[in-house]
């Protein structure tokens, strides 16, 4: 079993539409989530990243944390054809691990006009 | 522009013809690691370099050599490929005051 388990989607979503992703993961020792876009041809982009449980705003991405689930989640609101790309999620022991990321496998959003 | 940059983007080579595959970085990070993706797998750390002159195994070293002779390369060397290291593989660099990573374009490695 994966230490990070993604859904691959794909998601579409009508532009406009709250964009839903999540991750769980099984490894208790990730301190560290963290979000990132990918576009086609393109490296991965960090979005946000949050420390232990709770939320964080960014525009409009929303990040939760779960821990006692060991579930993540990232909300984006009012979604716009340029948010189409895979998203990841990416975990860390930081700063043991050699500060590793552990990677989901990530899930592709397409948001339609 | 603050930039991690990869060289080249797009490579083909065969069977066992030694290749090095360069990453760059202008941010005076102190961290530098590089993964491979692949699908249904995801990407996953090969090497990693805490600093000038330490390294170490990631997830995935086998096949794969680095060295870090200065802070702002780290380059990927090949020394006998084959073609289950065909992938896409990205740098990343960390100024490693926090967990965060950011990566370069990419090079799209296929070995025949």
């Amino acid at each position: 079993q994966k230490e990070v388990e993604q859904d691959p989607g794909p998601l579409s979503v009508p532009e406009g539409a709250i964009v839903s992703l999540n991750c769980t993961y099984s490894n208790s020792a990730f301190q560290y989530f963290m979000w990132y876009r990918q576009y086609s041809r393109k490296g991965p982009e960090l979005l946000m990243y949050t420390y232990s449980s709770g939320n964080k705003e960014d525009g409009r991405f929303t990040a939760q944390v779960d821990k006692s689930s060991k579930y993540i989640s990232l909300f984006i609101r009012d979604s716009q054809p340029s948010d189409s790309a895979t998203y990841l999620c990416a975990m860390s022991a930081y700063p043991g691990a050699g500060n590793k990321l552990t990677f989901g496998g990530g899930t592709r959003v397409l948001v339609k006009p | 522009e603050a930039q991690v940059t990869q060289n080249p983007r797009y490579l083909i080579t065969v069977t066992g013809k030694k290749l090095t595959v360069t990453c760059s970085q202008n941010m005076n990070h102190e961290y530098m690691s590089w993964y491979r993706q692949d699908p249904g797998l995801g990407l996953r750390q090969i090497y990693y370099s805490m600093n000038v002159e330490v390294t170490d195994k990631g997830d995935v070293p086998e096949g794969y050599k680095v060295s870090r002779k200065e802070k702002r390369n780290f380059p990927l060397i090949l020394e006998s490929p084959s073609p289950n290291q065909t992938s896409l593989y990205f740098c990343a660099s960390s100024p490693g005051t926090g967990p965060e990573q950011y990566f370069g374009p990419g090079t799209r490695l296929t070995v025949t």
